[in-house]
């Protein structure tokens, strides 16, 4: 069975610096997909980031990028020059060839002015 | 990406009545699922709803509390049964879409609160 789980609940970070959020995984699959979605207030998930197991490359999205450590089953998500428009709960999610995503906890994230 | 939109986006319903949601993507799209989201919580998913076949539950869900229609590629409903307040949660909609990769594309969520 695949979990993700995600250690941190809420994190804050001033606006225009570098934040890293957290996210580990397991699974029994070789191929696998990632994700990070962010919910704002509007509660409407967006897609932020993937990253499809089998690439070496960490995946980026503008100021969003991705730490993808396979052997250690670690996909974290940094954000850049972070703005009050990131404050948002972040989910990380993982799939494979069924499409069904198991979502982890998520973490809240505000962007202080 | 599809757009998907949810009807109603909220409502406040008695318990002991039912209430249907709608998803309406503007393509064709493979596979839709949905989720419950209770306050302050994650994702659960309910069901994946699939085109000419029936819905696939997941443990803890059931066909006779959350029956679901897939009539065509683009639409989908969702009910929710004879409400407890326990029902109270946002219900979320989600696609793949044909020929694409294994990203879920999410509707903006229905607030369902049961008094």
């Amino acid at each position: 069975a695949q979990t993700v789980t995600q250690s941190q609940p809420e994190m804050s970070v001033q606006e225009a610096e570098t934040v890293t959020l957290s996210c580990t995984y397991d699974t029994s699959e070789s191929n696998y997909y990632l994700f990070w979605y962010k919910q704002p207030p509007s509660r409407q998930m967006i897609l932020v980031i993937r990253q499809e197991a089998y690439k070496q490359q960490n995946a980026t999205e503008n100021r969003f990028s991705v730490n993808f450590q396979k052997a250690a089953k670690s996909f974290s998500l940094k954000i850049s020059d972070s703005q009050l428009g990131d404050t948002a709960m972040y989910f990380c999610a993982c799939t494979s060839g069924t499409y069904k995503y198991i979502f982890g906890t998520g973490t809240r994230l505000k962007v202080l002015a | 990406s599809a757009v998907i939109s949810q009807k109603p986006s909220r409502d406040i319903c008695q318990r002991g009545t039912s209430l249907t949601i709608q998803c309406q993507v503007d393509s064709q799209v493979t596979m839709m699922f949905w989720y419950r989201q209770q306050p302050g919580q994650s994702l659960t998913l309910i069901a994946t709803a699939n085109q000419g076949s029936e819905a696939t539950y997941e443990s803890g869900f059931v066909i006779d509390k959350f029956p679901i229609s897939r009539p065509n590629l683009t639409f989908s409903t969702l009910t929710v049964s004879n409400m407890s307040p326990e029902d109270s949660s946002i219900y979320l909609c989600s696609v793949v879409e044909q020929g694409g990769g294994y990203e879920q594309y999410f509707g903006p969520g229905t607030r369902l609160t049961v008094t």
